[in-house]
């Protein structure tokens, strides 16, 4: 079974700070997708990651696949309240969608 | 604009009893998925379906059951609910099993087995 972790658990930051947020794992992943999460909701997809070392932009969050394809970091500049929620990262080990291994999440709370 | 549609929304079950989560999608997409979430264990896969009439077992299907009788919809079954079984379940769908494709979620069953 391959595990992500993510880190951290919770994150309680002030509007308009910076913070990074870690997925990590000792597996390679073909790919890896971000996942935002609101209370109440199902999470939607923020991003897909293939290549390693790959950067992506959307907006003010910045995501990054490692080289090696082991781990990915989600970084927002700027944090607004719009922000909050629960941060997926999800893993592909292989040929299709059901080989996704899901992270154990980053619940993010913005204070205004 | 419906996309993924769970019902029941919330169900409180008692231990032995059992029902039946339906999965309703207006996008004719092929594939659906069940998962369940839990505190500190992300998104964990019970069942899968890459079309109608097939199911696949994920990774923590003991318990449950499935069936995709109509492409739209996809019913996972406890037969006899277990306090284990508390959890939020998730269904999800896409339209292809390339990796990559993005998979649409429900709104998610608060289920609580007592």
């Amino acid at each position: 079974t391959q595990l992500l972790e993510q880190s951290p658990q919770f994150l309680s930051i002030q509007e308009g700070e910076n913070l990074t947020v870690y997925c990590n794992s000792s597996s390679v992943f073909s790919s890896l997708q971000w996942y935002r999460q609101e209370p109440g909701e199902g999470p939607v997809l923020l991003v897909t990651v293939v290549t390693g070392g790959e950067v992506k932009k959307l907006k003010r969050l910045t995501f990054q696949f490692g080289d090696a394809r082991k781990d990915s970091s989600l970084h927002i500049t700027a944090a607004q309240p719009g922000d909050t929620g629960l941060y997926l990262c999800a893993g592909a080990w292989g040929f299709g969608n059901e080989k996704l291994t899901f992270g154990t999440g980053t619940r993010l709370t913005i204070i205004p | 604009n419906a996309g993924v549609t769970q019902t029941p929304k919330f169900r409180v079950l008692k231990t032995g009893q059992s029902m039946t989560l339906l999965c309703a999608q207006d996008m004719n997409h092929e594939y659906m998925y069940w998962y369940r979430q839990d505190p500190g264990m992300g998104l964990r896969l019970i069942h899968y379906s890459v079309g109608e009439g097939t199911t696949a077992k994920g990774e923590v299907p003991d318990g449950y059951n499935v069936s995709r009788l109509k492409k739209q919809n996809f019913l996972l079954g406890l037969e006899s609910a277990a306090p284990s079984q508390t959890s939020v379940y998730f269904c999800a769908s896409s339209y292809s099993r390339v990796m990559n494709t993005e998979a649409f979620f429900g709104q998610g069953t608060r289920l609580t087995v007592v």
